[in-house]
């Protein structure tokens, strides 16, 4: 399987904590990306981490990459209750040129 | 508003009703995509289009057939389809495929489909 594995499935957190989600992936890739879905709507780019990379940040987003255990972890810090949406991880497999899914995280902020 | 539309945003329809879902892209992309979302799975990549050629179909079945009139559209014809096919299709679109590694995605807001 070429897809990224988010875990947990779901998180359910106070606002203001932070949230910490989990990729593994199985491939070698070119990167990965994390996207944000709100419920029943299309997916938003969030941020993307090259192989080579090992850490990025954007506003309240940590990403970090650990291409030698194949995962990657998204870090949202100090939560809003907008921040309540599902998260997926999607892998770019070296000669793949298509993007792989994961079922995703549900966060949900409690206000 | 990401840059890519789609139409209807819901839709009704029966086993032996013929639809079309519309995708339109504005962000001067090349490679165009169909896949599907069902509850607890995995997003599955249906089609994808690049340069208005198919470069995949990931063993989707015949009631679903794809169209790329040009690099803007891209539409997904629907025809005795069963309410296993019940599920949100979104279409997305990137710059163009296998020319760099970054390959980000841009979706549209999805189509959500009910077969009764």
């Amino acid at each position: 399987s070429q897809q990224g594995e988010e875990d947990p499935q779901a998180l359910s957190i106070q606002e203001g904590e932070n949230a910490t989600m989990n990729c593994s992936y199985k491939t070698s890739i070119n990167n990965l990306q994390w996207y944000r879905q709100n419920s029943g709507r299309g997916l938003v780019h969030l941020i993307l981490i090259r192989s080579n990379e090992r850490e990025k940040h954007s506003g309240r987003l940590r990403v970090t990459l650990d291409t030698s255990k194949k995962s990657s972890s998204l870090l949202i810090t100090a939560s809003r209750a907008a921040d309540t949406a599902s998260y997926f991880c999607a892998t770019d497999p070296t000669g793949a040129n298509n993007l792989f899914f994961g079922t995703g995280t549900r966060l949900t902020v409690i206000p | 508003e990401t840059g890519v539309t789609q139409t209807p945003r819901h839709l009704v329809m029966g086993m032996t009703n013929k639809k079309s879902l519309k995708c339109e892209q504005h962000l001067g992309h090349n490679a165009m995509y169909w896949y599907k979302q069902s509850a607890k799975k995995p997003l599955e990549l249906m089609f994808v289009y690049n340069f208005k050629e198919q470069t995949e179909n990931n063993s989707v079945p015949s009631r679903f057939s794809p169209e790329c009139p040009n690099s803007s559209h891209l539409f997904l014809h629907l025809h005795t389809l069963q309410p296993e096919d019940s599920a949100l299709y979104l279409c997305a679109s990137s710059q163009e495929m296998g020319k760099s590694s970054y390959n980000e995605q841009f979706f549209g807001p999805g189509t959500r489909l009910t077969v009764l």
